[in-house]
């Protein structure tokens, strides 16, 4: 079972900022927080991922709390095309593509 | 584009055909791994490949059949499948299973009738 809960859906206004909470209280010590999300119909594409350091990269940034119970994905200024399903998954370094995914958080970005 | 290609897109087929996934990666990624995302339902990992010998099979019944030739391609056979295996296939690859990130191809829709 995934680790992680995070809310069925968001909407979010385009050119806005859009925060996807995730809670994942029962992480361990060596397990990193990555994003995924999956535009409908296609592959899911890798956003970032974090220990405990908070993490920015082209597409995004992700917040992580200090006790590491939970995380934000933050999209700065979200986009039509960034209406997808984002997963937050929980997982140790050394396992590469072996994912759990949860049911994750769709996001619609309206006009 | 991810760089990793999945044929066919579309798959329609009967109950007692045998037909085949393909999956190929440009990469140089020594790991693979093929998902499953039925309707309603989280993507479930099905095999990983590393360094094309089989190093995980999450319970997956013996009518899917996976194949790694090489490091650049993986495949899955398929024979008498249900219709309740209908659902979304997808290859992933990863430079290999202690790397961080996951690239996905676009998946093959598989309709069973």
């Amino acid at each position: 079972d995934a680790k992680t809960t995070q809310p069925p859906s968001m909407d979010c206004a385009e050119g806005r900022a859009a925060n996807l909470p995730c809670n994942h209280s029962t992480i361990s010590g060596n397990e990193y927080v990555y994003w995924y999300r999956q535009i409908h119909s296609q592959g899911p594409q890798y956003i970032i991922h974090g220990l405990k350091n908070n993490e920015t990269n082209e597409m995004a940034s992700l917040i992580i709390t200090e006790d590491r119970k939970s995380s934000t994905l933050i999209l700065p200024h979200a986009t039509l095309r960034d209406t997808a399903v984002y997963y937050c998954i929980v997982s140790p370094y050394n396992q590469g593509g072996k994912l759990i995914f949860g049911q994750g958080t769709e996001l619609s970005v309206k006009p | 584009e991810t760089g990793v290609t999945q044929t066919p897109r579309h798959l329609v087929m009967g109950m007692t055909n045998k037909k085949s996934l393909k999956c190929e990666q440009h990469l140089g990624h020594n790991a693979m791994y093929w998902y499953k995302q039925s309707a309603k339902k989280p993507l479930e990992l099905m095999f990983v490949y590393s360094l094309e010998e089989r190093v995980e099979n999450n319970s997956v019944p013996s009518r899917f059949s996976p194949e790694c030739p090489n490091s650049s391609h993986l495949f899955l056979h398929l024979h008498t499948l249900q219709p309740e295996d209908s659902a979304l296939y997808l290859c992933a690859s990863s430079q290999d299973t202690a790397n961080t990130e996951a690239f996905f191809g676009q998946g093959t829709r598989l309709t069973v009738v």
